[in-house]
């Protein structure tokens, strides 16, 4: 089956710092990739659904400038948290969709991330 | 809107059956999708339904009718290690999958 995967798992950081999340389809190409976060007790809430070689589509309420998406090549998708705060602690979650639109999306294992 | 509901909690006993209901609302349909969810990890998929119908994958199966906006995800045989969060997303006109708010499940002995 299709393998995502996410790096690093976890990861703490002080508040102000940036942090790159990376998001790798292992064994096929990922035409898109999507980042989403979920905070403890909720469900996923989708940030921003990138194509390869193409800029991020952001959803309402996230913002671009902040949570930077780089989707270079069919195999790798980029988060990065700029200028980190306590609030954006959360569980990053990233998936990847191959060439068919009705393909399901495989999901990497997640990034846990904690700001202090 | 688009909507997807699907109940936030329930009960049932290890050895038992369980269905998982999900009601949708959305501006067209491409496939509605069930993912596991276990505290602290990503979603797992479990199954596809884009026709009416009832898919069975073991322990598990879904069912869908396109005509009601409806679906149900029935576990049977329940195991402990079932304990989790089940989710319902349904691909819209756009490609787009909208996500349930999800059921957490809870198994007792």
């Amino acid at each position: 089956g299709a393998v995502v995967s996410q790096h690093p798992s976890r990861v703490i950081c002080k508040s102000g710092t940036s942090v790159k999340i990376e998001c790798r389809s292992l064994d096929f190409q990922a035409t898109t990739m999507f980042w989403y976060r979920q905070f403890p007790k909720q469900s996923l809430m989708l940030m921003a659904t990138s194509n390869e070689g193409s800029k991020a589509t952001y959803e309402q309420g996230v913002e671009k400038d902040k949570f930077l998406i780089n989707h270079a090549s069919l195999t790798l998708s980029t988060l990065t948290v700029t200028s980190a705060h306590p609030e954006d602690s959360s569980f990053y979650i990233c998936s990847a969709r191959g060439e068919h639109r009705d393909y399901e999306q495989y999901f990497g294992p997640g990034t846990r991330l904690t700001v202090t | 809107g688009q909507n997807i509901d699907q109940p936030t909690e329930m009960t049932a006993t290890e050895g038992a059956i369980v269905q998982i209901n999900c009601t949708y609302q959305t501006s067209g349909f491409n496939g509605l999708f069930w993912y596991q969810q276990h505290a602290g990890e990503a979603p797992t998929f479990l199954s596809y339904n884009v026709l009416d119908g009832l898919e069975e994958k073991g322990r598990f199966s879904s069912f869908l009718s396109r005509s009601k906006g409806y679906s149900y995800l029935l576990l049977k045989e329940l195991q402990m290690k079932d304990s989790a969060s089940y989710l319902c997303a349904v691909t819209d006109s756009n490609y787009q999958l909208i996500w349930g708010a999800g059921t957490k499940l809870i198994i007792k002995p």
